[in-house]
């Protein structure tokens, strides 16, 4: 069963305008959360992060926040740039466990910023 | 300067055989990782490896098998188990972060 779910597949946003991508989680044991971007035949890149201790973290361009009690955190991106189009994908650990750099992936949302 | 080097960037297996992908990291990073991603689908993890000489399966192990006999490498082998075996396939190491190499598409002849 999926524990990270993000249910867009894709978003349409002008150039300048906010994007707004939408994560939800199943498994009370996540933590932490990681959004990643990612552009065909390349790896993800780490975008930003935010632990469970935190509501809000915020990086230049992009801000998360986390809603535990909703389970849903979601990433703002203002202003959206042409560059910022690429598949954006959701993920979470539960970093008392063995390993945290075993991530559940949400399917991912493909943002397209247009002019 | 410090990454994660896959190879080969494309690989085309024939019925019933097995293929080898290659995961090297210069990052000295002690825990390395598998993923596959499916067209439309997240990434899923295959094996991991928190240390020299062991492993432990993720969610989606059988038909792979792995090995981590040097810190900087850990190879997958995508058997003739593994019943459908198209996907990118996506190696990663962590210290305070992830980071993923540029991966592997692997197709079935």
């Amino acid at each position: 069963d999926q524990q990270v779910k993000q249910n867009s597949p894709s978003l349409s946003v002008q150039e300048g305008r906010i994007s707004i991508l939408n994560c939800d989680y199943t498994n009370s044991m996540f933590d932490y959360f990681l959004w990643y971007k990612k552009y065909p035949a390349e790896g993800p890149t780490f975008l930003i992060s935010i632990s469970s201790i935190k509501d809000k973290n915020e990086d230049g361009r992009f801000t998360v926040f986390l809603n535990k009690s909703a389970k849903h955190l979601s990433l703002h991106i203002v202003p959206s740039q042409p560059g910022d189009s690429a598949v954006y994908f959701c993920a979470a650990s539960a970093r008392s466990t063995d390993s945290w750099g075993k991530l559940q992936f949400g399917a991912g949302t493909q943002v397209v910023v247009t002019p | 300067d410090g990454g994660i080097t896959q190879s080969p960037k494309y690989l085309f297996r024939k019925e019933g055989q097995n293929v080898t992908l290659s995961c090297e990291q210069n990052l000295n990073h002690d825990a390395m990782y598998w993923y596959r991603q499916d067209p439309g689908q997240g990434l899923r993890l295959i094996y991991y490896s928190q240390i020299v000489n062991d492993f432990q399966k993720g969610d989606i192990a059988e038909g792979y098998s792995v090995s981590r006999e040097k810190k900087e490498s850990f190879p997958l082998t995508v058997t003739s188990a593994q019943k459908n075996p198209t996907a990118f396939y996506l190696c990663a190491s962590s210290g305070r972060k992830l980071f993923f190499g540029s991966g592997t598409q692997l197709s079935v002849l």
